[in-house]
């Protein structure tokens, strides 16, 4: 069974751009989580959606945003970017979706000059 | 605000001997814990998961859990110098999938 694949898996914009990044979960998996990762804070989590719907959603500004899609794919939208926000963006799946093993895919290096 | 806390380390373990990660949580409500490994520039690996009070045991990987204490273990037998990487503890509730992450234990196994 094919892993979490996200795309793309390094990205170079500038403060006040956009970037959307994308996740495909394992088959079969409908909960997508998205995680930030940096060395000052570590891993914190973003959000989370099943079955389109986001469930959970983590301190994070508006600026942050995620959708899912009807086949389980998820993508999320860092809106006006801010040098703060690089960082390795982690997206994990799960078969259920609560308090299930989540599996992480290899991530998007996202850098903002 | 749910907390989870792991001693940064660096933890060094000559080869073949026996690793000891902890974990401790604040949230009483917790109700799944994992232990994940993560390689310099990798992703997150699942390592081992435990639900109930009591040791796992998965290969040289054991997981201990003791939820009045609040606390979590990993303990690694025969470590090999591929082991050595952040060991990550997580923690879940019951509302959702959101794992809440310690800030993760670097462990360095010496040939």
């Amino acid at each position: 069974k094919a892993g979490v694949t996200q795309t793309p898996r390094y990205l170079i914009k500038t403060r006040g751009q956009q970037v959307t990044l994308s996740c495909s979960p394992i088959s079969g998996h409908r909960s997508v989580s998205w995680y930030q990762q940096t060395p000052g804070q570590g891993l914190q989590f973003l959000f989370e959606y099943f079955s389109e719907t986001q469930r959970n959603k983590g301190n994070f500004p508006g600026r942050f945003s995620g959708r899912q899609f009807s086949n389980s794919r998820s993508e999320m939208n860092v809106s006006t970017l801010e040098l703060g926000d690089s960082a390795l963006y982690l997206c994990a799946s799960s078969f259920l979706g609560i308090s299930d093993t989540q599996y992480f895919g290899p991530g998007t290096r996202l850098t903002v000059l | 605000q749910k907390e989870v806390e792991q001693n940064s380390g660096p933890l060094s373990v000559p080869e073949g001997a026996i690793a000891s990660l902890n974990c401790t949580y604040s949230d009483r409500g917790s109700q799944s814990f994992f232990w994940y490994r993560q390689y310099s520039g990798k992703s997150p690996e699942l390592i081992m998961s435990i639900y109930s009070n009591g040791d796992k045991e998965d290969g040289r990987f054991t997981a201990q859990l003791n939820k009045a204490s609040q606390y979590v273990s990993l303990l690694i037998r025969d470590s090999q110098p591929s082991d050595s990487a952040t060991y990550l503890c997580a923690v879940s509730g019951n509302a959702g999938n959101m794992l809440t992450f310690g800030g993760g234990t670097r462990l360095m196994v010496k040939p």
